[in-house]
């Protein structure tokens, strides 16, 4: 079974410092993916990242970046620069390489940026 | 030029009616999902299909029943409607193939309130 947690129901950050949102997960799956998603208040799902287990270098995608730690079980999500269009939930999720394919939530981070 | 639609994305209806959502992608993926948001915003899975094929059957009441009458679709109908089943309904879409990074893509959401 997978578990992905987040621990930090709500963040505050001022415009234009980074955040970092926390995930740890459990999985007894060998290969895995880790991803996050951003779901603003118009309520679509935005894919940001992934990262895959057997990745050697953390994942980067513009402002964002996953520092992942393997041996810890972490996954966690670092905005550098905020904007105020980053006000958002921010989702931890995962799923297996092989066989099942659904994505295991965490229970989401409420990020509010402040001017 | 919409990846994954849903239709229709607000549905007010009262307990005990029939009610259906549509799923489309145009993403040609073979693997689509339907998940689930509750008023606390945790998304789970219900079911997914890979190419017209039922691989995951989460423990849902079976007054729900999905149909994919061909991989481009996923239909999601309820019967008997109840208040717990107000929620948010985000169908999905993924290459199916095993590994890499794979993103979901998700529709805008179905918000359904059940009165």
């Amino acid at each position: 079974a997978q578990k992905i947690t987040q621990t930090q129901p709500g963040m505050f950050v001022q415009e234009k410092e980074a955040v970092t949102l926390d995930c740890t997960y459990d999985t007894s799956d060998p290969s895995y993916g880790l991803f996050w998603y951003k779901q603003p208040s118009s309520g679509e799902m935005i894919f940001l990242i992934y990262q895959g287990s057997y990745d050697q270098q953390n994942a980067t995608e513009g402002r964002y970046s996953l520092n992942f730690q393997k041996a810890r079980k972490s996954a966690n999500l670092v905005i550098s620069a905020s904007q105020l269009g980053d006000s958002a939930m921010y989702f931890c999720a995962m799923r297996a390489h092989t066989g099942r394919r659904a994505l295991t939530f965490g229970s989401g981070t409420r990020l509010q940026v402040q001017p | 030029d919409t990846a994954v639609s849903q239709t229709p994305k607000y549905l007010v209806t009262q307990m005990g009616n029939d009610k259906s959502i549509k799923c489309e992608q145009n993403l040609g993926h073979d693997t689509m999902y339907w998940y689930k948001q509750d008023s606390k915003k945790f998304l789970k899975i219900m079911f997914s299909y890979n190419n017209k094929e039922l691989i995951i059957n989460e423990t849902v009441p079976n007054r729900f029943s999905p149909k994919s009458p061909d991989k481009a679709h996923l239909n999601l109908h309820i019967n008997s409607l109840e208040l717990g089943d107000s929620a948010v309904y985000f169908c999905a879409s993924s290459s199916g193939t095993s590994g890499g990074g794979n993103e979901q893509y998700f529709g805008p959401g179905t918000r359904l309130t059940v009165t």
